[in-house]
């Protein structure tokens, strides 16, 4: 019972380095998401999916790029990574994004720090 | 653009206490509202949600609140217990977004024995 997994769970990167994140959810949600987390500014959404083959901007997108090729997997790229995205990256799932009663389920977290 | 606040930003009480942990928003035209636990070093765990149309939600000793009109939202853990002690994170759904949240900074919480 997996639910919404997320790797790697912890990595250092220096100034200028790329690197993917891996979301894979096992529930069949059609909407996906990536949040970071900052102390001191809450959660903020950075890309968001309405479904395989489809993305969106959140609200701090600039600096990264994502990827749903396979309805079950969401990808997180930094192209050249900048200290300011030191974060905590969480991905998330909702089954439609559209009904009143849906809850979001967050995998554990990635603690990225760029150095 | 939507704003989310929640007061206090931490709180300590002793175990057994009831307390209220609260969440103000400022576009009252929201979807529905969620309130997350959040451990150390873990992911988020909804608790409740409550619709735009409904007034409270429960779950076992946690109670949450919702006043549209105002933009407040309340949530109410009776007889704490150390168990408790994690960050409680209020986030709202707009009409216009569906389920892309915004969240609020949490309440990080401690329950002594």
């Amino acid at each position: 019972n997996a639910g919404v997994t997320q790797t790697p769970k912890f990595r250092v990167l220096k100034t200028g380095q790329s690197m993917t994140l891996l979301c894979a959810q096992d529930m069949n949600h059609e909407y996906m998401y990536w949040y970071r987390q900052d102390p001191g500014m809450g959660l903020r959404l950075i890309h968001y999916s309405v479904g395989e083959g489809t993305t969106a901007k959140g609200e701090v997108p600039d600096g990264y790029n994502v990827s749903r090729l396979k309805k079950q997997n969401f990808l997180l790229g930094l192209e050249s990574a900048a200290p300011s995205q030191t974060s905590v990256y969480f991905c998330a799932s909702s089954p439609t994004g559209r009904r009143l009663n849906e809850k979001l389920f967050f995998g554990s977290g990635t603690q990225l720090s760029v150095l | 653009k939507q704003e989310v606040t929640q007061i206090p930003a931490a709180l300590s009480v002793p175990e057994g206490e009831n307390l209220v942990l609260n969440c103000s928003f400022t576009d009252s035209a929201i979807y529905n509202l969620q309130w997350f636990r959040q451990d150390p070093g873990k992911g988020l765990t909804s608790l409740l949600l409550i619709q735009s149309s409904q007034r409270e939600q429960t779950s076992g000793r946690l109670n949450a609140s919702l006043d549209k009109s105002s933009g407040r939202s309340t949530l109410y853990i009776a007889a704490s217990q150390p168990g408790d002690s994690a960050t409680y994170l209020c986030a709202v759904g707009e009409e216009t977004s569906g389920s892309r949240l915004t969240f609020g900074e949490g309440t990080q919480l401690t329950v002594n024995p």
